[in-house]
């Protein structure tokens, strides 16, 4: 199994540009999450997904959109780019659904430069 | 929001000696708690979790210790290696959250020297 596995591995973009960040699981898990992570800095969530078909805002929504295209995938897209969302982002999946809790797995992350 | 924030920022301890890594978390009500290890340039892994119905889980090498009167929570290293130079996060998620919602801390950023 790859877990999970996230494309593009780096990524320059300039203001005002848009691009899509792509994450794939094939744990069969059906909690998925989208984090941004700034240097020296702890993790922070953007958008998650707790089942296929739904999306919920994060703690850092602004600037970003969701897709859960099927229980496998969940894409990231920014639609114009600023120099603020420099930031390593991470995909994530869990097996939690509805309350439950469990670990999440981590995908090798995207590390997005803003010019 | 509540938060989980960590005592100190960076730890450096000798190969071969114990460390001990802090987290001091908000939310009386979390229930679930998980230690990530973070490598440089990865994604974080899993190391051990715990909840809140424990006070202490051992794994290889590795022990939590919950402190629910103080909200407090402390990852044990034994024999530390320079394999274990990472940043380590805890994590604290609340009962009847939905998708496991996890709220991360700062880091714990722990060198070991050989």
């Amino acid at each position: 199994n790859a877990g999970v596995t996230q494309t593009p591995k780096f990524q320059v973009l300039k203001t005002g540009q848009s691009m899509t960040l792509q994450c794939a699981q094939d744990m069969n898990h059906n909690s998925m999450y989208w984090y941004r992570q700034d240097p020296g800095m702890g993790l922070r969530l953007i958008y998650y997904s707790a089942s296929e078909g739904t999306t919920d805002k994060g703690e850092v929504p602004n600037g970003y959109n969701v897709s859960r295209l099927n229980k496998r995938e969940f894409s990231l897209r920014l639609e114009s780019a600023a120099p603020s969302q420099t930031s390593v982002y991470f995909c994530a999946s869990s097996e939690a659904s509805g309350t439950g809790s469990t670990e999440q797995f981590f995908g090798p992350g995207t590390r997005l430069t803003v010019l | 929001g509540e938060s989980v924030g960590l005592h100190l920022p960076t730890l450096s301890v000798q190969e071969g000696d114990n460390s001990i890594i802090n987290c001091a978390y908000s939310n009386s009500a979390s229930d679930y708690f998980i230690w990530y290890k973070q490598e440089s340039g990865k994604g974080p892994q899993f190391i051990i979790d715990i909840r809140s119905n424990m006070d202490k889980r051992q794994g290889q090498r590795v022990t939590v210790l919950l402190n629910k009167t103080v909200k407090h929570l402390s990852l044990q290293i034994a024999a530390t290696q320079p394999g274990d130079s990472a940043v380590y996060f805890c994590a604290e998620i609340p009962p009847n959250t939905n998708a496991g919602k996890s709220t991360f801390g700062d880091g714990t950023t722990l060198t070991v020297k050989p």
